[in-house]
């Protein structure tokens, strides 16, 4: 199983409103990623959880709350967005947290987001 | 200063005929990864080859190769006979030692279109 399971696939929210993306995987991966994705863009960074512990935060406004459960599931909580925010959300895993040069990301299909 | 750049933002391919698209880089490092990914309309980041920079040979896998020229610091990937399931967005990234915990620095992305 080399899948990173996202759900849910399309969320259209409200600026007021609270909402939650959820991330999965079952290959043992021990870093699991959160990235921005806008359209036509490349997908930038916002959170890192290495052994379930939040390792990076690359200056995320606080209305994005991450969330490792366990080692298989990272979630993202949404409150207070705003339409800027609309953007494909990306979750990934990769097998370490960066000990070798060649340790690669496996990606989710993602959650697009539409902030109104 | 733009760490990894392509310069193509759109391709066009005939079905069964090769493309190349470019990538260069920039780094001090000696020791560092690079990456390729395909992104579908679907969304997903499907990790394609890997190329390390103390690998001596060309990185292959299937129908993609890695035109590797380290003193030029690129990175070019090689698409032989084409698919229509070939169209997509594709992503050159980097790995440095310095920037730890998976991280990837991603390039514009080249959107390729094959074309029966």
């Amino acid at each position: 199983d080399t899948e990173v399971t996202q759900t849910p696939k399309h969320l259209v929210m409200g600026m007021t409103n609270k909402k939650s993306l959820k991330c999965e995987q079952h290959m043992g991966h021990r870093a699991m990623y959160w990235y921005k994705q806008k359209a036509k863009k490349p997908p930038e960074l916002m959170f890192v959880y290495s052994y379930e512990k939040l390792s990076i935060n690359e200056s995320v406004p606080s209305r994005f709350s991450p969330e490792c459960p366990n080692s298989s599931l990272l979630n993202l909580h949404l409150h207070a967005l705003q339409p800027e925010d609309s953007a494909l959300y990306l979750c990934a895993s990769s097998q370490g947290a960066g000990s070798t040069l060649i340790e690669k990301l496996f990606f989710g299909s993602g959650t697009q987001l539409s902030v109104l | 200063a733009q760490k990894i750049t392509q310069t193509q933002p759109g391709m066009f391919v005939q079905e069964k005929e090769a493309v190349t698209l470019d990538c260069t880089y920039d780094t001090s490092d000696q020791s560092y990864g690079l990456f390729w990914y395909k992104q579908p309309s679907s969304g997903e980041m499907i990790f394609l080859i890997y190329q390390g920079s103390y690998d001596e040979q060309n990185a292959t896998e299937g129908r993609y190769s890695l035109n590797f020229q380290k003193a030029r610091k690129s990175a070019n990937l090689v698409i032989s006979a084409s698919q229509l399931g070939d169209s997509a967005m594709y992503f050159c990234a980097m790995r440095e030692p310095n920037s730890g915990y998976s991280t990837l620095t991603f390039g514009k992305g080249t959107m390729l279109l094959v074309s029966p």
